[in-house]
């Protein structure tokens, strides 16, 4: 079984700039959440995909947009980069949610270190 | 905005010592889960407890869950210096901000 991966692990970024990131599910899940960590501080949920369908947002702008592809793996496309975009950014697989157990485990990937500079 | 916060934000003790950590949560919730971090890693899962349950262990972990007061407890007996990371909370996708712990050789 092939755990949570993410691509790449550091990434330098300048103000007003693009970045893409990636990350690959683990086998079987097809549920990917996005969160963004800040130093210090506890992950903020960005959004989640399910099935290739934006499932759930969290409280960031959409200049922060996502995508699912077939074989479940996702990408996180941040614009017009800010200084405070400076984060962890983890990915997190998990199998869909049922009616008595709507959110499940979940299995991060290690984290891109995006710096904005 | 914080589903979750955890109290303390940092706690150190000895190699051997319990340590217990708490949550605190604004909305009802289905389940509530814990997990752990390290040093900037991805997180780790460690324990889920439904709404319906009012404690639950796994190997040196115990949480308990009081949902009249919409809060939790995380307690590791006989710490190991391995312990070392950041615990948190976490309801629906939203987590607290996490407790630092140091477990000291």
């Amino acid at each position: 079984e092939t755990g949570v991966t993410q691509s790449p692990t550091h990434l330098i970024k300048t103000r007003g700039q693009q970045v893409t990131l990636r990350c690959s599910s683990q086998s079987g899940h097809n549920t990917v959440s996005w969160y963004q960590q800040a130093l210090g501080q506890g992950p903020q949920f960005i959004f989640q995909y399910y099935r290739e369908e934006e499932n759930g947002r969290g409280n960031f702008p959409p200049r922060f947009s996502g995508l699912q592809f077939p074989n479940y793996s996702s990408e996180l496309n941040v614009n017009a980069l800010e200084l405070d975009d400076s984060a962890l950014y983890l990915c997190a697989s998990s199998s869909p949610g049922t009616s008595n157990l709507p959110y499940n485990e979940q299995f991060f990937g290690p984290g891109t270190r995006l710096t904005v500079l | 905005s914080q589903q979750g916060e955890e109290d303390p934000q940092a706690l150190s003790i000895q190699e051997g010592e319990n340590a217990t950590m708490n949550c605190s949560y604004k909305t009802s919730i289905n389940n509530l889960q814990w997990y752990r971090q390290n040093s900037g890693r991805g997180l780790v899962h460690l324990i889920l407890i439904r709404s319906n349950e009012r404690e639950k262990h796994s190997g040196r972990l115990r949480v308990t869950l009081d949902t009249s007061k919409k809060s939790s407890s995380l307690l590791i007996t006989a710490s190991r210096a391995a312990d070392t990371a950041s615990y948190f909370c976490a309801s629906m996708l939203t987590f607290g901000g996490g407790t630092r712990l140091m477990v000291k050789p």
